[in-house]
């Protein structure tokens, strides 16, 4: 089993439509998370850490659910510039310190 | 966040020949570096972490004789593939911690390295 599982996609959806992306986690050492953006030949740029309450940047949602080791992200009112591959992100620190990269979710969207 | 800058950007080498990636943090000052390969449509895997003044870190699987990592300063680490091979051929990405314990990455834009 992987440590960090993501969605495979990819997904194809339209503009404005609002999609999820879901990643678990087998580590319950995992320390800290987050979503990053990559685009095509591009490094990770990160979109946002995921935070035990949850948060929001304006169409972004993050969730985080420790008990079931279990992140997402909501994107709503997608745009043609979401287009990229969203990466799910896991740090884990006991033990040393050590950052676990999802394979990623492919996301196109089309006008 | 910190700004990373990698160079080259990109590379094509023989099969045989040593190519450096140097990777500098432009405006933080980098106790530890790490070094990901990424292949096409796969995720990053950590090759290793680069400390300041210290031997790198390599992960299971990482030849640390193929893959020379040098840290001497907090602002660059430099990493050499030794006697290279096509199957080196991969998307080479830096990175910069920033917090001790939410840990951000911010990565440099990365090397293409294509071995003939």
């Amino acid at each position: 089993r992987k440590e960090v599982e993501q969605d495979p996609g990819p997904f194809n959806v339209p503009e404005g439509a609002t999609v999820a992306f879901n990643c678990t986690y087998s580590n319950s050492a995992s320390q800290s998370f987050f979503w990053y953006r990559q685009d095509c030949r591009k490094e990770p740029k990160l979109l946002m850490s995921v935070y035990s309450s949850g948060n929001e940047d304006g169409r972004f949602t993050a969730q985080l659910n420790r008990a079931s080791q279990y992140i997402s992200l909501l994107i709503r009112d997608s745009k043609l510039s979401d287009s990229a591959t969203y990466l799910c992100v896991v740090n884990v620190l006991p033990g040393g310190f050590k950052t676990i990269f999802g394979a990623g979710t492919r996301l196109f969207v089309k006008a | 966040g910190a700004v990373v800058s990698q160079h080259p950007s990109r590379v094509i080498c023989k099969s045989g020949t040593s190519v450096k990636i140097e990777c500098r943090s432009l405006d933080f000052q980098a106790t530890t570096m790490f070094w990901y390969r990424q292949f096409p449509k796969q995720s990053l895997m950590l090759m290793a972490t680069s400390n300041e003044g210290s031997k790198a870190t390599y992960e299971q699987g990482v030849e640390k004789d193929k893959f020379l990592i040098n840290h001497a300063s907090l602002t660059l680490s430099t990493l050499t593939v030794t006697s290279a091979h096509p199957e080196d051929s991969s998307f080479y990405i830096c990175s910069v911690g920033t917090t001790m314990f939410y840990n951000e990455q911010f990565f440099g834009p990365g090397t293409r390295l294509t071995v003939l």
